[in-house]
């Protein structure tokens, strides 16, 4: 039962454009989202999260966008730049000390 | 500033053979703590979560145990080790309370042979 879907394994964008990374989820009881950022051979990092109460969270070149109804949400980042590539994962979590569950995970690669 | 170890980087060990992977976060207190795996080509699986001293919650039921000696030591075992242990297990904190991101050791990668 795969909760969390990110149906995109790889996303090319070109440098300086824009890069949207989305994620499907099937749990109505998450009510926080969270993103993060993998390199090869290092933990993921924490990169901008939402509560199901809003809509709209912006951080610097980060914005991720949730649709409740749609039960998805997405994640923007412009300009794109080199360091941005890396597997993105989007990982909602139900609140409290639950683990978070992790999507499949978005490679992106940004082109010059 | 908080921080987060895991040992080793990069683990091989036979089939059969016993586990422990070792995890400790320095400056903060009373933190919650998680064992992930990620295996080949899937994503990651939360393993075991612990909100305190001796408090474990299993996700998964395996050949694995987690255990918490101390309040920001979190310590991953196996007493037999299975060809499907193979993996990449992280480790990772979140301060205590709800809705509180994760922040993730390095890994270690573990292979069977």
């Amino acid at each position: 039962d795969q909760q969390v879907k990110q149906n995109s394994p790889s996303l090319s964008v070109q440098e300086g454009r824009i890069s949207i990374l989305n994620c499907d989820y099937t749990n109505s009881m998450f009510d926080y989202f969270l993103w993060y950022k993998k390199y090869p051979a290092e933990g993921p990092t924490f990169l901008i999260s939402i509560s199901s109460i809003k809509d709209k969270n912006e951080d610097g070149r980060f914005t991720v966008f949730l649709n409740k109804s749609a039960k998805h949400l997405s994640l923007h980042i412009v300009p794109s730049q080199p360091g941005d590539s890396a597997v993105y994962f989007c990982a909602p979590l139900k609140g409290g000390a639950d683990g978070l569950t992790f999507g499949k995970g978005t490679h992106l690669i940004i082109q010059p | 500033s908080q921080t987060i170890h895991q040992w080793p980087a990069t683990l091989v060990q036979p089939v059969g053979s016993p586990l422990s992977l070792e995890c400790t976060v320095e400056g903060t207190s009373n933190p919650n703590l998680y064992w992930y795996r990620q295996a080949a080509g899937r994503g990651l699986q939360l393993l075991f979560y612990s909100v305190g001293i001796g408090q474990i919650s299993s996700e998964v039921p395996q050949n694995l145990s987690a255990s918490r000696p101390q309040d920001r030591q979190f310590i991953l075992s196996s007493k037999k080790l299975l060809l499907s242990d193979s993996g990449f297990y992280l480790c990772a904190w979140s301060d205590e309370g709800p809705s509180q991101p994760q922040h993730f050791g390095d890994g270690t990668r573990l292979s069977i042979l």
